[in-house]
């Protein structure tokens, strides 16, 4: 059975760090890309990052980039997603999603960790 | 960037009646495009890619169609776990990726 499961989320204040994780299981981890999408309260659905199966190409949304890095282990079956300089608008949840065989979608999504900014 | 709009925002339908979700895109997307559905405090399930090939487990009474710049998600006869909030995204330009603004489907 496929599963992700992020973590690392919390509350952090505005200008600070998070790095977000997500343990990837039933699936060959290192045959698929990956993706980070977020959700603020409320809110609809935002692509944040997508990185290839060997992290040869990887690609950020205009709202995060240079602020945020996404990146992958596959040795551990890991995906990252490591948050500086943190906002009150990243406030969402994060979830981690794989990218189907045929990059047609996003086949399997995480449960979602929680992030709030706020002093 | 391209820009996805899905109509109407909200769409209240009787359970066993047929419910018809739109989107558009702002340029084509050939037939890049996924279908998503998502409930409370759940993560999105996806429904439809490729416009309008079933996911994996996906009930028959969803279908999609469409290509280019013009899409719909059809649910034939609404069960009543099938009231939520849908999403469309494109994936033919992954710069960026964009999702839809969402149209809930709640009970007449």
């Amino acid at each position: 059975e496929v599963q992700l499961v992020e973590s690392g989320g919390g509350l952090v204040k505005p200008g600070g760090s998070l790095r977000l994780s997500c343990a990837a299981s039933g699936f060959t981890f290192s045959n698929y890309n990956m993706n980070w999408v977020r959700q603020a309260p409320g809110k609809g659905l935002e692509w944040v990052s997508s990185i290839s199966s060997s992290s040869s190409y990887i690609k950020y949304a205009d709202s995060v980039k240079g602020l945020f890095t996404i990146s992958r282990d596959n040795a551990k079956d890991s995906l990252y997603l490591q948050m500086n300089s943190l906002r009150a608008e990243d406030t969402a949840v994060y979830y981690c999603a794989r990218a189907s065989g045929g990059n047609s979608g996003f086949d399997y999504w995480g449960q979602g960790t929680l992030v709030t900014v706020s002093s | 960037e391209i820009v996805m709009t899905q109509s109407p925002a909200t769409l209240s339908v009787s359970p066993g009646e047929r419910a018809t979700l739109s989107c558009r895109a702002s340029q084509s997307v050939r037939s890049n495009l996924a279908w998503y559905q998502q409930k409370p405090g759940q993560a999105p399930r996806l429904l439809i890619f490729d416009a309008s090939t079933r996911a994996t487990g996906i009930p028959a009474r969803f279908s999609g169609s469409g290509s280019g710049t013009e899409f719909t998600l059809t649910i034939s006869s609404l069960q009543s776990e099938d009231f939520a909030v849908y999403y469309c995204q494109q994936y033919n330009n992954w710069s960026p990726l964009t999702f839809g603004g969402g149209t809930k489907v709640e009970i007449k």
